[in-house]
């Protein structure tokens, strides 16, 4: 069955980085585009960001664009988020999510991770 | 940005009755490129419906989904205990987005 575990959450300063992961099995994960979905708390949910199946190509929302960045490695299962220079409202759960359209452009999340929170405080 | 508004914000229902959502997108959005996905507390989302219309895997068919353009619809037949949830409408027709949310809770 399809899995995806994220990690790498925790409490942060603003102005902080931070590399999100998030590991998957179940699937053939190099024939998959993924995603990374974020939730603040009692919120709503929130696209972050994009990377194709190859790695070749990666998209950001706005409120991202600049200081975070998605990465995969197809040979370890493994996609990535590295998050830079961090803002409170940054403050949520960061789900990593499967593209339900595969390789394709259809942006829709067939499944989720648990989620792995993170929080930036002063 | 497309932006969808979900009516109602919250919906009080029996089980066994039937629950009617509405996602509503600022413009046409794209080949119906509509998802619908279940959130419960303390859960990450489920997707049940996408294309507008077609359920996900393993979704019960009191799950039906409709619409195109601009206005879209969940609907849920038969109210089940486990069905009392958020629900997201999300669209892929140009990028993705959310909608904030419907909570269908027990009255």
């Amino acid at each position: 069955q399809v899995q995806l575990v994220e990690s790498g959450g925790g409490v942060l300063q603003p102005g902080g980085s931070l590399r999100l992961s998030c590991v998957a099995s179940g699937f053939t994960f190099s024939d998959y585009g993924m995603h990374w979905v974020r939730q603040a708390p009692g919120k709503g949910l929130e696209w972050v960001g994009f990377i194709r199946y190859d790695g070749t190509d990666k998209y950001y929302s706005d409120s991202v664009t600049g200081r975070f960045t998605i990465s995969r490695d197809n040979s370890r299962n493994k996609l990535y988020l590295q998050m830079d220079s961090l803002r409170v409202e940054d403050t949520s759960v960061y789900y990593c999510a499967r593209n339900g359209g595969g390789s394709s452009w259809s942006w829709f999340f067939d499944y989720w991770g648990q989620g792995t929170l993170v929080t930036v405080s002063s | 940005e497309i932006v969808l508004t979900q009516s109602p914000g919250t919906l009080s229902l029996s089980p066994g009755e039937r629950a009617t959502l509405s996602c509503r997108a600022s413009e046409s959005v794209n080949a119906d490129q509509v998802a619908w996905h279940q959130q419960k507390p303390g859960q990450p989302p489920r997707l049940l419906v996408y294309g507008a219309s077609r359920r996900a895997t393993g979704i019960p068919d009191r799950f039906s989904g409709s619409g195109s353009g601009t206005d879209f619809t969940l609907t849920i037949n038969r109210l089940e205990s486990e069905d009392f949830a958020v629900y997201y409408c999300q669209q892929y027709g140009r990028s993705a987005t959310f909608g904030q949310g419907t909570k269908v809770e027990i009255k």
